[in-house]
């Protein structure tokens, strides 16, 4: 079965940096694309982030972008989520998930997330 | 601006059927497929409906979805307390590049 185990959270201070990290099981990781979403606290989800299943292409929030940068090792069957530059903003529960395809906005499966605060 | 639109709450009575809207526009639902997913707190959010119309493996069929122009639907008959829970429309926008959710309705079963 599918399983998304994402680690990597925990409490930063402002301007500082984070890498969250997701291992994947249970399917051919090479062969598909994989997102990041986050959930602030009393928000909704909001989608950070996606890296094609070869890591060739990569597209990002506007929030984020210049700051996150999102990677994957394949051989590893890992995603990783670079975080620079914190802001209070970026407190969240940060979810990985496998898309259903290449690149698209089906999130067939998702982590049980990893929280992530910034305080100032 | 791209933007989905969800209404904040809805509420329904077990067995009562309830149709959740998401409102979009041409460079997202207008465009391309309209996916939707349920959220239970502390749960990981599940995909529920993908396609616009099409039920994963596993979701019962009391579930569906339907898209027009650039709006969408999530019907949920036969209503279940544990159907409460928050529900999201997502798609793909093309002059984002990216995924937009809608946010969010939460739905009270009473």
């Amino acid at each position: 079965q599918v399983q998304l185990v994402e680690s990597g959270g925990g409490v930063v201070q402002r301007g500082e940096s984070l890498r969250l990290s997701c291992l994947a099981s249970g399917f051919i990781f090479s062969k598909f694309g994989m997102h990041w979403v986050r959930q602030a606290p009393g928000k909704g989800l909001q989608w950070v982030a996606i890296i094609r299943n070869d890591g060739s292409t990569k597209y990002y929030t506007e929030s984020v972008r210049g700051r996150f940068t999102i990677s994957r090792d394949n051989s590893n069957n890992t995603v990783h989520l670079q975080m620079n530059s914190l802001t209070a903003e970026d407190t969240a529960v940060y979810y990985c998930a496998k898309d259903m395809a290449v690149t698209t906005s089906r999130l067939e499966y998702w982590g049980q997330g990893t929280l992530v605060t910034v305080s100032s | 601006q791209s933007v989905l639109t969800q209404p904040p709450s809805a509420s329904g009575t077990p067995g009562q059927r309830v149709t959740l809207s998401c409102s979009g526009s041409s460079s997202n639902i207008g465009t391309n497929t309209v996916n939707w997913y349920q959220h239970l707190p502390g749960s990981a959010p599940q995909l529920l409906i993908y396609n616009n119309n099409q039920r994963p493996s596993g979701v019962p069929d009391r579930f569906s979805g339907s898209k027009s122009g650039t709006s969408a639907s999530l019907a949920i008959s036969g209503l279940q307390s544990e159907d409460e829970a928050d529900y999201y429309c997502a798609a793909w926008d093309d002059s984002l590049s990216g995924v937009l959710f809608g946010g969010g309705t939460k739905l009270t079963v009473l």
